[in-house]
């Protein structure tokens, strides 16, 4: 593992089930990210993490919840999946919370509900 | 919801020329402001973290300036190449531990 694993790569669901997707870092990073992208809107923060135990709501965080056990692993889960959560999935991590290194991401997830 | 605006959206550029476009952002709590770098099929890169205003970063061709007070950044790509194509994202934080993005400038050179 080099920086960060998002898993799976694609998916296709059907309404109504649950879904967990996956982030894993190696590089200690404590602060962590899950963004979506959407077509004209750009990327949209759904939860983060500023440390190991702690999440908190971004701008879009509706559908979704999150879990920070350890430092490495921050899982998004979608309880009840619906077709508006159609979207390409993106975790990332930062040395801070502030990021002043910049952040790092992952390749994606990208998710279709049917 | 910070509203981070790219201007302009997208644009074509000859090889070899050189050009600019500019990020906008709230002049109010500002902590830093970032620029990626995104090729299609890949995810983001981050290539500047710029915190003081009139900072100034570089990083071989590409260089970007940050104004504080009145709330916007310029990259610029000086004599670009192929390889340059890509979106260009910025965001901003305002120190809340979170990145506001804007949506993009798409980049695309033709040879």
């Amino acid at each position: 593992i080099a920086g960060i694993t998002q898993a799976p790569t694609s998916q296709i669901l059907a309404a109504g089930r649950r879904m967990t997707l996956r982030c894993t870092q190696d590089m200690r990073h404590n602060a962590m990210y899950w963004y979506r992208q959407d077509l004209g809107l750009g990327l949209r923060l759904i939860h983060y993490s500023n440390t190991a135990g702690t999440t908190g709501k971004g701008e879009v965080p509706d559908g979704y919840s999150v879990s920070r056990a350890n430092t490495d692993d921050f899982p998004l889960t979608l309880a009840s999946a619906v077709p508006s959560q159609t979207s390409v999935y993106f975790c990332a991590s930062s040395d801070t919370p502030q990021g002043a290194g910049g952040y790092t991401f992952g390749s994606g997830t990208r998710l279709t509900v049917v | 919801i910070l509203n981070v605006e790219q201007s302009p959206q997208s644009l074509h550029v000859q090889e070899g020329d050189s050009t600019n476009f500019t990020c906008s952002f709230p002049s109010s709590n500002f902590y830093a402001l970032h620029w990626y770098r995104w090729e299609t099929a890949k995810s983001p890169e981050a290539l500047f973290v710029m915190t003081l205003n009139g900072d100034e970063k570089k990083k071989g061709r590409i260089s970007a300036t940050l104004n504080t007070k009145e709330g916007y950044s310029y990259l610029y790509i000086k004599g670009s190449q192929p390889e340059d194509s890509a979106t260009y994202l910025c965001a901003f934080d305002h120190g809340n531990n979170r990145l506001a993005f804007g949506k993009g400038n798409q980049v695309v050179v033709i040879p």
